[in-house]
């Protein structure tokens, strides 16, 4: 059964240091959106593309927070400086579509911990 | 901004019904979804009820919304001990973005 894939599951790093998250969507899906999930909230859309397109980044601390989806495909979200109020599990899903009604599926998460 | 609230913690017998509820603030919300997610892991869809429906079942789980009260609640039926997880409520839009609710832990006793 086809899932999205993210690396890597667990990151530790220090504040002001740079990090990266890698997803791979399921093929064929057009849509890919990060989430942020902070312990006992639920997840926060972080980032939304279409194809290579952002559809939605309203809720992206842009001053430290960049995402990209060069070839459409897979995806890379970058923090750069790490602050410890970005520890939290950072989600990847993906979509047939971008329109209402698509199912989201999700990855298994990357959980960042900011020391 | 959307906001999508639940209960936080919910404690039955295994063998009972669980009855999981959601209240939203957007009425143009189309799609209303039910996931699951079980410790260290993502996200698993359970089901969906769309907008113009008052009722939705899917085997031990029941969907109802009360579009009025804006209420979405989760009945799930003959709970297992493997029902024990966190339930999150979710609204989507027309671009697909959902708004997730703050989680219901649901704990099973034996």
């Amino acid at each position: 059964e086809a899932e999205v894939a993210q690396s890597p599951r667990y990151k530790i790093t220090e504040k002001s240091q740079a990090v990266a998250f890698w997803c791979d969507p399921i093929s064929g899906h057009a849509t890919l959106y990060w989430y942020r999930q902070i312990l006992g909230q639920g997840p926060e859309l972080l980032v939304q593309f279409q194809d290579e397109s952002v559809v939605d980044d309203s809720q992206l601390p842009k001053d430290r927070f960049s995402a990209e989806r060069l070839k459409g495909v897979d995806s890379t979200l970058k923090i750069q400086p790490a602050e410890l109020g970005d520890s939290a599990m950072y989600l990847c899903a993906s979509s047939l579509e971008v329109t209402s009604g698509n199912e989201q599926f999700f990855g298994p998460g990357t959980r960042l911990t900011v020391l | 901004g959307e906001d999508v609230e639940q209960s936080l913690f919910l404690s039955v017998r295994e063998g009972d019904s669980s009855v999981i509820n959601c209240t939203y603030t957007d009425s143009s919300s189309t799609y209303l979804y039910w996931y699951k997610q079980e410790p260290g892991a993502g996200l698993q869809l359970l089901t969906y009820i769309f907008s113009n429906m008052d009722m939705k079942q899917d085997q031990r789980l029941t969907v109802l919304l009360n579009k009025k009260d804006k209420h979405l609640s989760l009945r799930i039926a003959d709970t297992q001990t493997g029902d024990s997880a966190i339930y999150f409520c979710a609204v989507g839009g027309a671009t697909n973005k959902l708004i997730f609710g703050t989680g219901t832990l649901l704990a099973v006793q034996p």
